[in-house]
C-alpha cells in the first residue's frame, strides 16, 4: 500500500481482555517496528522485525505482550490480560531494511488502545 | 549509554519569526540524527536527517536542522514560522548502523498568528 496502515484506530475494552492490533506495512518494507506511546512521551520500543522473524523483542515489557508477522509483512500485536497501564497508541512503523542507519521509518497512525 | 535530550517541553513563537526547537544527544560512535513531527491524531513524519557531510540538512516543509559536533546537537529551524507548523517535533538518533532509534521525548511547537 501507500503508507503504514494500522487498525483498529481506536480500541476500549476492559481490564482482563484480550486484544490484537494489526499493522499492515508499505509493500516491499522488510523491517517492521511496534512502538508504544504514552501522552507527552516519545516513542517507547517494542519489538523489531526482520521479514517473518522478530530481530530484537527486548522492549516488550512483560509475557502479555506478543507479536508475530508469519508472513513477513502483516503484523499483529497480541495483548493478553489487558491492564489499565496498557492504555497508549500503539505505532507500528516500517522501512526498506533494518541494516542501514540512514534507513527512515514511515509511521502508520496509531491504534489507541483504552483499557477501563 | 545512548540518549537524546529535547530540554523545552514547548516553544511559543510568533508567525512570521524564526523558530528553533533545541535537540542534544549522546552516542559513542557516529551519530544518524532524525527529526520527525506529529500532528494530532497522527503518525510520526519524517521531515529530516543527518547522515554524513554537509552539517546544514534542508528538510520538508521549509525545515533545517545544523549538525554540531563539538556541541553534540541537532537544532531544529525555519525562517519564518507558519500556524500551521504547530505539532509535535521529536528528535531521534541511531548509533552508526544500529537499527535502534532513540527518541527524545518530544516539543510541543506553538506558532501564534
Amino acid at each position: 500500500g501507500a503508507g503504514v496502515s494500522q487498525t483498529p484506530s481506536n480500541k476500549v475494552t476492559e481490564k482482563g481482555k484480550y486484544v490484537e492490533l494489526r499493522c499492515d506495512p508499505i509493500s516491499g518494507h522488510t523491517a517492521l517496528y511496534w512502538y508504544r506511546q504514552s501522552l507527552g512521551q516519545g516513542p517507547e520500543f517494542l519489538i523489531y522485525f526482520q521479514g517473518t522473524g522478530a530481530a530484537d523483542d527486548s522492549g516488550l515489557p512483560n509475557d502479555r505482550f506478543f507479536a508475530v508477522r508469519p508472513e513477513g509483512s502483516v503484523s499483529t500485536l497480541k495483548i493478553q490480560r489487558t491492564e489499565r497501564g496498557d492504555s497508549a497508541v500503539y505505532l507500528c512503523a516500517s522501512s526498506l531494511t533494518g541494516f542501514s542507519g540512514a534507513n527512515v521509518l514511515t509511521f502508520g497512525a496509531g491504534s489507541r488502545l483504552t483499557v477501563l | 549509554a545512548q540518549s537524546v535530550a529535547q530540554p523545552e517541553d514547548q516553544v511559543n513563537v510568533a508567525e512570521g519569526n524564526p523558530l528553533t526547537v533545541k535537540c542534544t544527544y549522546s552516542v559513542s560512535g557516529n551519530p544518524y540524527l532524525f527529526w520527525y513531527v506529529q500532528y494530532p491524531n497522527r503518525g510520526l513524519q519524517f521531515l529530516l536527517k543527518y547522515i554524513t557531510g554537509d552539517n546544514l540538512v534542508k528538510g520538508s516543509y521549509g525545515f533545517e536542522a545544523e549538525f554540531n559536533k563539538s556541541q553534540t546537537s541537532f537544532h531544529l529551524k525555519k525562517p519564518s514560522a507558519l500556524v500551521s507548523d504547530s505539532a509535535l517535533y521529536f528528535c531521534a538518533v541511531r548509533e552508526n548502523s544500529n537499527y535502534q532509534l532513540i527518541w527524545g521525548a518530544g516539543t510541543k511547537l506553538i506558532i501564534k498568528p
